[in-house]
């Protein structure tokens, strides 16, 4: 079974400054994928990057990108010059190739400080 | 436009009653999902399904059912069985891509049904 872990509830970051957000998962399939979702306050899950295991290079979409640290399971986003449209719930979710069953963990709500 | 609309939006539920979540795609995707969400916490999934006339149990399914006649469409009922229904409902399309050749994994979320007890 897999697991996701994120271990910071709540964080914080000044607005324009960059935050980094912690997810660890643990998994005994060798082909799977990442995810990080954010959630808004209106509840929509929207897909903000993606990243293959096989793929050794760090996925980055704009001022998002992620440190993939395969051997530590470690997945963590990291957000650049953040917005104030960034405030949002994140979640790490992770699924084995073909499986597509999504496990999600706890969410983190980061809140951006103008 | 494309993607997953979800209704109603607030739904409420009395003790003893079964009430009905709907759930469709216009995406032509394969694959639909039941996520449940509670406060301060992640997705839970509830039920899947793959493809037409087939589902599966989630992590949580007890207490639901589902149907799956048409492609488009997934929804799930709440039965009285399910003691604690308030939560958060949440739900995801994908293709369901098992080759090679197209590796494309992601889901797309609906907009959420917010389901309370009376």
């Amino acid at each position: 079974a897999q697991t996701v872990t994120q271990s910071q509830p709540e964080m914080s970051v000044q607005e324009a400054e960059t935050v980094t957000l912690s997810c660890t998962y643990d998994t005994s399939e060798s082909d799977y994928y990442l995810f990080w979702y954010k959630q808004p306050p209106s509840r929509q899950m929207i897909l903000v990057i993606r990243q293959e295991a096989y793929k050794q290079q760090n996925a980055t979409e704009n001022r998002f990108s992620v440190n993939f640290q395969k051997a530590a399971k470690s997945f963590s986003l990291k957000i650049s010059d953040s917005q104030l449209g960034d405030a949002a719930m994140y979640f790490c979710a992770s699924t084995n190739f073909g499986n597509e069953k999504l496990t999600f963990g706890t969410g983190t709500r980061l809140t951006i400080i103008p | 436009d494309g993607g997953i609309t979800q209704s109603p939006k607030y739904l409420f539920r009395k003790e003893g009653q079964n009430v009905t979540l709907s759930c469709e795609q216009n995406l032509n995707h394969d694959a639909m999902y039941w996520y449940r969400q509670d406060p301060g916490q992640g997705l839970r999934l509830i039920y899947y399904s793959q493809i037409v006339n087939d589902f599966q149990k989630g992590d949580i399914a007890e207490g639901y059912s589902v149907s799956r006649e048409k492609k488009e469409s997934f929804p799930l009922t709440v039965t009285s069985a399910q003691k604690n229904p308030t939560a958060f409902y949440l739900c995801a399309s994908s293709i369901f891509l098992g080759t090679e050749n197209l590796r494309d994994e992601k889901l797309f979320f609906g907009s959420g049904t917010q389901l309370s007890v009376l």
